[in-house]
């Protein structure tokens, strides 16, 4: 049982490359979400998927965009990298069903741009 | 608006003492709280989570948290600290905003480190 599975687990760029980060679950959730993390900064939403085919706006979803084809692909994309960018990224999915349902995490992809 | 407040950033205990990690949440209507940990170049996990059945709730590797909605706190406390224990730890808030897409509010996180 995989769970969350993230690629790349580690990647650098340069300024100006674009990229696109995948996450895969395979839990049947609904429900998915990116994240970044900074330090000192907690987890910060980027944009999130409330099922197939609809995306949405976080927090801080300007420099991102998502799609979501497919029901168990969340896929994050940088469309020109810039080193405000350099975080790490984590996945998240869950279930549709009660409120009390957690979020189930990948590992988390760390990026660097140069 | 729902918020979190994780008092202490940083938290140092020795090995076998008590752990508490703090978290204060606002929210005006009854919340779901969970508290996660997340180990060094790891993804978050989710330790436990309190859904009004019960005011105490008991997690895994023998953590545990008491909501107390006088004091709208979800402490997290470990009667003695493992030195696996060394972790970040995340409080979140959902609550019951029709809309609200089972987004989470987080905490900024708390840091603990066990001293031998």
């Amino acid at each position: 049982n995989a769970g969350v599975t993230q690629t790349p687990k580690f990647r650098v760029l340069k300024t100006g490359q674009s990229m696109t980060l995948l996450c895969a679950q395979d839990m049947n959730h609904e429900y998915m979400y990116w994240y970044r993390q900074d330090p000192g900064m907690g987890l910060r939403l980027i944009h999130y998927s409330v099922g197939e085919g609809t995306t949405a706006k976080g927090e801080v979803p300007d420099g991102y965009n998502v799609s979501r084809l497919k029901k168990q692909n969340f896929l994050l994309g940088l469309e020109s990298a810039a080193p405000s960018q350099t975080s790490v990224y984590f996945c998240a999915s869950s279930y549709a069903g009660a409120s009390n349902q957690p979020q189930h995490f990948g590992d988390g992809t760390r990026l660097s741009i140069l | 608006a729902q918020s979190v407040t994780q008092l202490g950033s940083h938290v140092s205990v020795s090995e076998g003492a008590l752990v508490l990690l703090r978290c204060n949440y606002s929210s005006s209507v009854p919340p779901y709280l969970f508290w996660y940990v997340q180990y060094p170049n790891q993804g978050l996990q989710l330790l436990l989570k309190y859904t009004s059945a019960a005011t105490l709730v008991k997690g895994i590797n023998g953590f545990e948290a008491e909501f107390k909605k006088s004091e709208t706190s979800f402490h997290l406390t470990k009667p003695s600290a493992h030195m696996s224990d060394a972790a970040e730890y995340f409080c979140a808030v959902r609550g019951f905003r029709a809309g609200n897409n089972r987004k989470l509010i987080w905490g900024l996180g708390t840091s603990l480190a066990v001293n031998p």
